[in-house]
């Protein structure tokens, strides 16, 4: 079955950085583009970053653009998510999401259980 | 790129019928949006995609048929019917707009469905 673990999260303080990683598997990775997500607390969902499957399609929002960096390894089987520069307003559960596209575009079929960052002096 | 617009709070008795809005901004009433459940301390999950002419694909694992969904112009509906306890949840709708060159993901506020 589709299984995605995301790893990584933590605490950090404002300025520094972390590396987020999403294990894939029950499914062939290399065939799926994926996104980011987070949830800061008691918030809505929001958009971070997409890849498409082989890595040379990168999107990321606004909010993060410049200091945070989607990349995927399908050797691997594995997402992840630079993050540099993080600010308190970064603080958030992390999301990782298997993206089917088809004509009518792109959408999220399968998630994992997030990661928590939180950031804080 | 699209807004989403999404009333933050809606309720039902048990055994009852609900029906969930998402709204798409102006100008993009041809969009297709994404629903997704969340129950307490999980990740989402999706439910099904819908656009002008009802549901496009399919549904998400176990998605029961007291699911479906509508759309008409800028509304995109999700009616859940002979609502259950389990479908306690907060429910978001999202999207995606763009070309390979410029993309972007959209997500609405979410509705948080009370079953009473």
């Amino acid at each position: 079955q589709v299984r995605l673990v995301e790893s990584g999260g933590g605490l950090v303080q404002p300025g520094r950085s972390l590396r987020l990683s999403c294990a894939a598997s029950g499914f062939t990775f290399s065939t799926y583009a994926m996104y980011w997500v987070r949830q800061a607390p008691g918030k809505g969902l929001e958009w971070v970053a997409t890849i498409s499957d082989d890595g040379t399609n990168l999107y990321h929002a606004d909010p993060v653009r410049g200091r945070f960096t989607i990349s995927r390894d399908n050797s691997r089987n594995t997402l992840y998510l630079q993050m540099n520069s993080l600010r308190t307003e970064d603080t958030a559960i992390y999301y990782c999401a298997r993206a089917p596209w088809d004509d009518y575009g792109s959408y999220c079929d399968f998630w994992g259980q997030g990661t928590l960052v939180t950031v804080s002096s | 790129q699209p807004v989403l617009t999404q009333p933050p709070s809606a309720s039902a008795s048990l055994g009852a019928s609900v029906t969930l809005t998402c709204a798409l901004s102006s100008g993009y009433s041809n969009y297709k949006v994404d629903w997704y459940q969340q129950k307490p301390g999980m990740g989402p999950r999706f439910v099904m995609r819908v656009g002008t002419g009802g549901i496009v694909g399919s549904k998400g694992d176990g998605i029961p048929d007291r699911f479906s969904v509508l759309g008409s112009g800028l509304i995109r509906f999700l009616t859940i019917k002979n609502i259950q306890e389990e479908d306690e949840a907060v429910y978001h709708c999202g999207a995606d707009h763009g070309t390979v060159s410029n993309f972007v993901g959209v997500f609405g506020g979410g509705t948080k469905l009370t079953v009473l």
